[in-house]
């Protein structure tokens, strides 16, 4: 079965601190998606990860993947009230020849003044 | 504005009835997926075009819900005889399946659905 699981689902921090969001998934995939969701909007791309040992970075956020374990991690650097939102991963398995993209259920984060 | 788009952005309609939504996606893109999103929960898949073919449709896409994208540029999902489950957003996105390994996908702003 194919399947992406976010942990944590909710998280609440302060201001200026430092935090990560793991996502595991089932099955071989080299192809790993970061999106950010503002309430009541769409999904905005924020990484790309597409081999293993990449590592992105923009601003606050920093997104790796390690294929081997099936695992990526979005890392949050001194995190700021303006990073209040839900982060999704979703990865691209390729399953037959064709790909399939699976979202994990989003981690809510809330960062608090 | 060069992005996808979808119309219309919110939908109120009463069970029972038929409703339609539209995607453009970015021009020069080949692949177009329909998802559906509930509250708290990540997107799921219901369908994907390749061009005008649909290669893949969600067992969550029963056989009131139907899309065409009959010339390989927009696309269209319809369900019919909506029933109050149905309520969600629906998402469309686009990706270039041409040349390169990345399949990213751009989203639309989504069309909000109320059954009431």
């Amino acid at each position: 079965e194919l399947k992406v699981e976010q942990n944590p689902l909710f998280l609440s921090m302060q201001e200026g601190k430092n935090y990560t969001i793991y996502c595991n998934y089932s099955t071989t995939s080299d192809r790993l998606y970061w999106y950010r969701q503002d309430p009541g909007k769409s999904l905005e791309s924020l990484f790309v990860l597409l081999s293993n040992g990449a590592v992105k970075q923009e601003g606050r956020l920093m997104a790796s993947l390690d294929t081997k374990a099936r695992l990526s991690t979005l890392h949050i650097t001194a995190a700021v009230h303006d990073l209040s939102a839900t982060y999704f991963c979703a990865v691209d398995f390729d399953v037959n020849r064709d790909d399939k993209i699976i979202f994990g259920k989003g981690t809510r984060l809330h960062i608090l003044p | 504005d060069t992005g996808v788009s979808q119309n219309p952005r919110h939908k109120i309609t009463k069970r029972g009835q038929n409703v339609t939504f539209r995607c453009d996606p970015i021009s020069e893109h080949n692949r177009l997926y329909w998802y559906r999103q509930t509250l708290g929960q990540g997107p799921e898949f219901l369908t994907y075009f390749q061009n005008e073919a649909q290669l893949e449709k969600s067992r969550l896409l029963s056989d009131r819900f139907s899309a065409e994208r009959p010339k390989g540029s927009f696309s269209t999902l319809e369900i019919q005889r909506t029933e109050q489950g149905d309520s969600a957003m629906y998402l469309c996105a686009s990706s270039p399946r041409v040349a390169g390994p990345s399949y990213e996908q751009y989203f639309g702003p989504g069309t909000r659905l109320t059954v009431t």
